[in-house]
């Protein structure tokens, strides 16, 4: 069955390093997202991405954050300068266009120092 | 700000039970309603969806919504411990490709 691949599972970083956090979707999906989760909170919408752009962004989704499909199979987020309070599991997730279904990659839990 | 409530819980019920969890939002706009299961420390995996008032049943589960009260609920039948998680209801925004998901309900099935 296909699946959301996301990578690494968990990346240590220091405050004010650059990160990029990796995910491939499912190889016929045309939408893709990404999320983060901080501990005990809830989940939370950051961007959609579709035919090459952003689709939606929400307010935490600031010029600290980027996304890029740089190919046909991986879809990245970076983080260009690590705060504290960036600290959370990061879920990229892909949806097939039809229905608004989204399939959740297994996460990255980003520490930052 | 675009709200999605749900009851913390924790809601416990005995094996074989029928499970009740609810969800209100804010946003009027809003067409697509979605309840997902997450366990713990995992990512959600999507269980149901509804767009239209009225009911939606896929085997045990069925979501109920209510677009007039702002409602949202999902029932499940014949609980198992398996069906031991949190549950989160998520809404898209009324421009379609913006999520909003709850804080969830955990639910504990008793064997």
């Amino acid at each position: 069955e296909p699946e959301v691949t996301q990578t690494p599972s968990h990346q240590v970083t220091q405050m004010g390093q650059e990160v990029i956090l990796r995910c491939v979707p499912i190889s016929n999906h045309l939408y893709f997202y990404w999320y983060r989760q901080i501990l005990g909170q809830k989940v939370e919408f950051l961007v959609s991405f579709y035919n090459n752009e952003i689709s939606e962004k929400s307010e935490i989704f600031d010029d600290q954050f980027s996304v890029e499909r740089p190919d046909g199979s991986n879809f990245t987020l970076k983080i260009r300068s690590t705060k504290l309070e960036d600290s959370a599991m990061y879920f990229c997730a892909s949806e097939g266009g039809s229905s608004y279904e989204q399939y959740f990659g297994p996460g990255t839990r980003l520490t930052v120092t | 700000q675009k709200e999605v409530e749900q009851n913390s819980g924790p809601l416990s019920v005995p094996e074989g039970a029928i499970a009740s969890l609810n969800c209100t939002y804010s946003d009027r706009g809003s067409q697509s309603f979605f309840w997902y299961r997450q366990y713990s420390g995992k990512s959600p995996e999507l269980i149901m969806f509804i767009y239209s008032n009225g009911d939606k049943e896929d085997g045990r589960f069925t979501a109920q919504l209510n677009k007039a009260s702002q409602y949202v609920s999902l029932l499940i039948r014949d609980s198992q411990p398996s069906d031991s998680a949190t549950y989160l209801c998520a809404v898209n925004s009324n421009t379609g490709n913006q999520f909003y998901f709850g804080t969830g309900t955990s639910l504990t099935v008793i064997p």
